[in-house]
C-alpha cells in the first residue's frame, strides 16, 4: 500500500527566511500526482502546489516550490520570505490513483512563523 | 458563491446515537469524499463517491455510512458502531477525476464531539 510520511511533526521558521518542509512516499506506481495542501487555524485546507511525477522539472508557485525526487521518493516544500499568514499545518499527499482520486495523507507538519 | 458547505460545524453527541454531518456542493463536481482528522495521523479516507447513487468504502469506513441521492450532496452518518468518533470530518469533492488534475476542494470541517 502507498504510503505518505512527514517526519517533522512541527517547525518553525522566522519571518522572511526560508524553510523547508520533508516529505517521502512509498509507490509502485510510475505516473502519479503529489500535493501540498495548507490547512490554517481556520480549519480549510487549501492546496498550496501540485507535482505531476512524469514531469522532471519542480513546480513552483510565487513564494512556495517543490523539490521532487522521483528516484528517491521525496517531494519537500521549500517556503520563501516567510510570511506569518504561512502559520498552518501543512499536509504531503499522493494520489493514489488517478482513476479514483484517492488521495492518501502525511500525518502534517506544524509550521510555526515567527515575527 | 461557489463551494461546499458543511454542517453543523460543531456537533455534540452521547454514546449510542447515530448523527449525521451534511456536506453540500455547488461545484458540479462529480466525486465527493469524507476524510477524518485525527492529532498526529494526517487525514484518513471514510468513504468516497465518484458517481450518483454509488459509493465506496476507504481505508476506515467501519462504523460510518454515506448516501448520494444527489450530485450536490454527501452526507455522513456517524453510528453507535464507530467506537472512537470523537473527530474532526472534512468533506472534499473533485471534478470527474479522469479530466481533473487530481486536486480536492475542502468544505470547512466538522467537529464532533462524543460525550
Amino acid at each position: 500500500a502507498q504510503t505518505v510520511t512527514q517526519s517533522q511533526p512541527e517547525m518553525s521558521v522566522q519571518e522572511a527566511e526560508t524553510v523547508t518542509l520533508s516529505c517521502t512516499y512509498d509507490t509502485s506506481e510510475n505516473n502519479y500526482y503529489l500535493f501540498w495542501y495548507k490547512q490554517p487555524p481556520s480549519r480549510q485546507m487549501i492546496l498550496v502546489i501540485r507535482q505531476e511525477a512524469y514531469k522532471q522539472q519542480n513546480a513552483t508557485e510565487n513564494r512556495f516550490s517543490v523539490n521532487f525526487q522521483k528516484a528517491a521518493k521525496s517531494f519537500s516544500l521549500k517556503i520563501s520570505d516567510s510570511q506569518l499568514g504561512d502559520t498552518a499545518m501543512y499536509f504531503c499527499a499522493f494520489l493514489e490513483a488517478l482513476n479514483t482520486g484517492k488521495l492518501i495523507f502525511g500525518q502534517g507538519t506544524t509550521l510555526q512563523v515567527k515575527p | 458563491d461557489g463551494g461546499i458547505t458543511q454542517s453543523p460545524k460543531y456537533l455534540f453527541r452521547k454514546e449510542g446515537q447515530n448523527v449525521t454531518l451534511s456536506c453540500e456542493q455547488n461545484l458540479n463536481h462529480d466525486a465527493m469524499y469524507w476524510y477524518r482528522q485525527d492529532p498526529g495521523q494526517g487525514l484518513r479516507l471514510i468513504y468516497y463517491s465518484q458517481i450518483v447513487n454509488d459509493f465506496q468504502k476507504g481505508d476506515i469506513a467501519e462504523g460510518y455510512s454515506v448516501s448520494r441521492e444527489k450530485k450536490e450532496s454527501f452526507p455522513l452518518t456517524v453510528t453507535s458502531a464507530q467506537k472512537n468518533p470523537t473527530a474532526f470530518y472534512l468533506c472534499a469533492s473533485s471534478p470527474w477525476v479522469r479530466d481533473g488534475t487530481g486536486e480536492l476542494f475542502f468544505g470547512e470541517g466538522s467537529r464532533l464531539t462524543v460525550l
